[in-house]
């Protein structure tokens, strides 16, 4: 199956401070990447769909000026958090589906702490 | 508003026991997913469904597609405490996957 992988798997930060989040589709392009945000025993919350070469579209009520993300290239999509606060503690995960696959694949997670 | 239901929410079993995971929505989808996550990991797809009353079968894991491609439910049976995890059903309404609430499961020996 596609392979799709983040870097890195946890970050702590000072609250203030930026962090940036990496998804790597590893064996296939992908002009799609989608990013979840998931709490403690919960789902999975859809975040954003970050587009390559264009703009990322992001769900009602998450902040695009706090939660940036670039898709320079058809195997990089990052997600950088923005002036983190303890509240953006969260476990972040991206996904991918493959060309001419509706099926997405998901990478392995990003265990964001701030402090 | 939730477009995906899924119950029940926790289940805590004994080894051998069977269990049955619902999905259901007042939305039609092309297709549904099953996926299972183990803490600290991304999910892993068990299963599509596409066709109204299709049933598929994974080992231990029974999964069947409503008629009306509106629900879709998720058997296991003589569950096992390697079953034990976080359960999602998800379906694409247009172009993005969206989850149900999920359904955290614990097998206990």
């Amino acid at each position: 199956g596609a392979v799709v992988s983040q870097h890195p798997s946890w970050v702590i930060c000072k609250s203030g401070t930026s962090v940036k989040i990496e998804c790597r589709s590893l064996d296939f392009q992908a002009t799609t990447m989608f990013w979840y945000r998931q709490f403690p025993k919960q789902s999975l919350m859809l975040m954003a769909t970050s587009n390559e070469g264009s703009k990322a579209t992001y769900e009602q009520g998450v902040e695009k000026d706090k939660f940036l993300i670039n898709h320079a290239s058809l195997t990089l999509s990052t997600l950088t958090v923005t002036s983190a606060h303890p509240e953006d503690s969260s476990f972040y995960i991206c996904s991918a589906p493959p060309p001419g696959n509706n099926e997405q694949f998901f990478g392995p997670g990003t265990r964001l702490t701030v402090l | 508003t939730q477009l995906l239901k899924q119950s029940p929410q926790f289940l805590s079993i004994q080894e051998g026991e069977n269990l049955t995971v619902y999905c259901n929505s007042s939305s039609v989808f092309s297709s549904l997913q099953w996926y299972r996550q183990e803490p600290g990991e991304g999910p892993v797809l068990l299963v599509t469904v596409v066709t109204g009353g299709e049933v598929k079968k994974l080992k231990r894991l029974t999964f069947q597609f409503g008629d009306a491609r509106k629900d879709s439910s998720l058997h296991i049976t003589a569950a096992q405490p390697g079953d034990t995890g976080l359960y999602l059903c998800a379906g694409d309404p247009g172009n993005k996957l969206v989850f149900g609430a999920g359904t955290i499961l614990r097998v206990k020996s």
